[in-house]
């Protein structure tokens, strides 16, 4: 039962372009979710945060979408980066204890 | 800053044989998280403790997995009588539990453990 879905293994986007990631979840009881960016031999690294309160949250390039009603969120990086390349995780949690992950998206951004 | 630190950073054994592994979190935090992680697909939840106690276990967490944080500081996982299906990433997180439950965990770098 996979409860957080990435649907795209891979995503290629030009340099200076933006990049949009997604994630779908099914678990209406999720009140938190994150993004974490994985580079090879690394653990992730947190990105960025949204409660369920909150349709939208923003951190330098970086921006994350909530839509509850579609159980779907969504990250958006612009302008994107060569250093941007790396696997993109979404993660869930209920009550911030355990977090639920997709299966991640490998994002390439080409000069 | 000192992340999370985890120790050994990849563990090669023989089948049978027991493993253990060290995590030591951010220091300011009282929640400490277990994943595992495997080729292809995204950390999968072990275990959580806040503080010295054990919240949580996934069912993932079969009897020959344990984990203790015995002073609420640090935290090892151990395995015993590994099995080629063990071999894995394990990853560590920890978190501040404030009243607003929503903190991120932060990552360690993981230990990667190979079952010959």
């Amino acid at each position: 039962d996979q409860q957080v879905k990435q649907n795209s293994p891979s995503l290629s986007v030009q340099e200076g372009r933006i990049s949009i990631l997604n994630c779908d979840y099914t678990n209406s009881m999720f009140d938190y979710f994150l993004w974490y960016k994985k580079y090879p031999a690394e653990g992730p690294t947190f990105l960025i945060s949204i409660s369920s309160i909150k349709d939208k949250n923003e951190d330098g390039r970086f921006t994350v979408f909530l839509n509850k009603s579609a159980k779907h969120l969504s990250l958006h990086i612009v302008p994107s980066q060569p250093g941007d390349s790396a696997v993109y995780f979404c993660a869930a949690s209920d009550r911030g204890s355990r977090l639920t992950f997709g299966e991640g998206t490998q994002l390439t951004v080409n000069p | 800053d000192t992340g999370v630190s985890q120790n050994p950073r990849h563990k090669i054994t023989k089948r049978g044989q027991n493993v253990t592994f060290r995590c030591d979190p951010i220091s300011e935090h009282n929640r400490l998280y277990w994943y595992r992680q495997t080729l292809g697909q995204g950390p999968e939840f072990l275990t959580y403790f806040q503080n010295e106690a054990q919240l949580e276990k996934s069912r993932l967490l079969s009897d020959r997995f344990s984990a203790e944080r015995p002073k609420g500081s640090f935290s090892t996982l151990e395995i015993q009588r590994t099995e080629q299906g063990d071999s894995a990433m394990y990853l560590c997180a920890s978190s501040r539990a404030t009243g607003d439950s929503n903190q991120p965990q932060h990552f360690g770098d993981g230990t990667r453990l190979s079952i010959l």
